[in-house]
């Protein structure tokens, strides 16, 4: 299957910063990449969706000035949580698609905020 | 709107026992289904699939049937391994959006 590459696996941040997860698809061309939350636990909650060259649809209740999301490539999608704080502490994985096929999933990046 | 359901967890079997994890789904039209497999630490790695009403998908020994008349797409396998351990989720597609709706998870522990 195709390869979707996250990055970082993991990464412990202050509280107050930001953090940025690259999602990229190595050997195919995404024309749409998925954003989840993971709670512990818990299901995958659909973020947001992005395709590449627009701007990403977010799911209800996600703040979009929180939670930035770029796609400017289709092979490049980005995830960025501004002024972290430990309630942001989760499991992010991405997923990228393109039509017809199904989604391939990054291996997902632990977030730690403190 | 579009929804999953999957037996709660977490479900604890000795090795080379029978393994059935029931999900059932509600949906518009006629989505594809999925289930992902998820091991301690990673991301989710798509275990099987089926795209229609009356498909059959398998892999590793495990497998599922698109019931499109009890809207259901229960995962088996007929014994399992120690290797087996993991959380397994259940998924359905949009066709529309190509959206995965998941269900919330089961773990299942396989003892020695």
């Amino acid at each position: 299957g195709a390869v979707v590459s996250q990055h970082p696996s993991w990464v412990i941040c202050k509280s107050g910063t930001s953090v940025k997860i690259e999602c990229r698809s190595l050997d195919f061309q995404a024309t749409t990449m998925f954003w989840y939350r993971q709670f512990p636990k818990q299901s995958l909650m659909l973020m947001a969706t992005s395709n590449e060259g627009s701007k990403a649809t977010y799911e209800q209740g996600v703040e979009k000035d929180k939670f930035l999301i770029n796609h400017a490539s289709l092979t490049l999608s980005t995830l960025t949580v501004t002024s972290a704080h430990p309630e942001d502490s989760s499991f992010y994985i991405c997923s990228a698609a393109r039509l017809d096929t199904e989604a391939f999933f990054g291996q997902g990046t632990r977030l730690t905020v403190v | 709107g579009n929804s999953v359901t999957q037996m709660e967890g977490p479900v604890t079997l000795s090795e080379e026992a029978f393994l059935t994890i029931n999900c059932t789904y509600t949906a518009t039209g006629y989505p594809s289904l999925f289930w992902y497999v998820q091991y301690p630490g990673e991301g989710l790695q798509l275990l099987l699939k089926a795209t229609k009403a009356d498909d059959k998908g398998s892999n590793k020994g495990f497998e599922a049937t698109y019931r499109k008349e009890t809207t259901s797409f229960h995962l088996e396998k007929g014994s399992v391994q120690v290797s087996d351990s993991a959380v397994y989720f259940c998924a359905l597609s949009d066709r529309d959006t190509g959206k995965l709706i998941f269900g919330q998870g089961t773990t299942l522990q396989v003892k020695p």
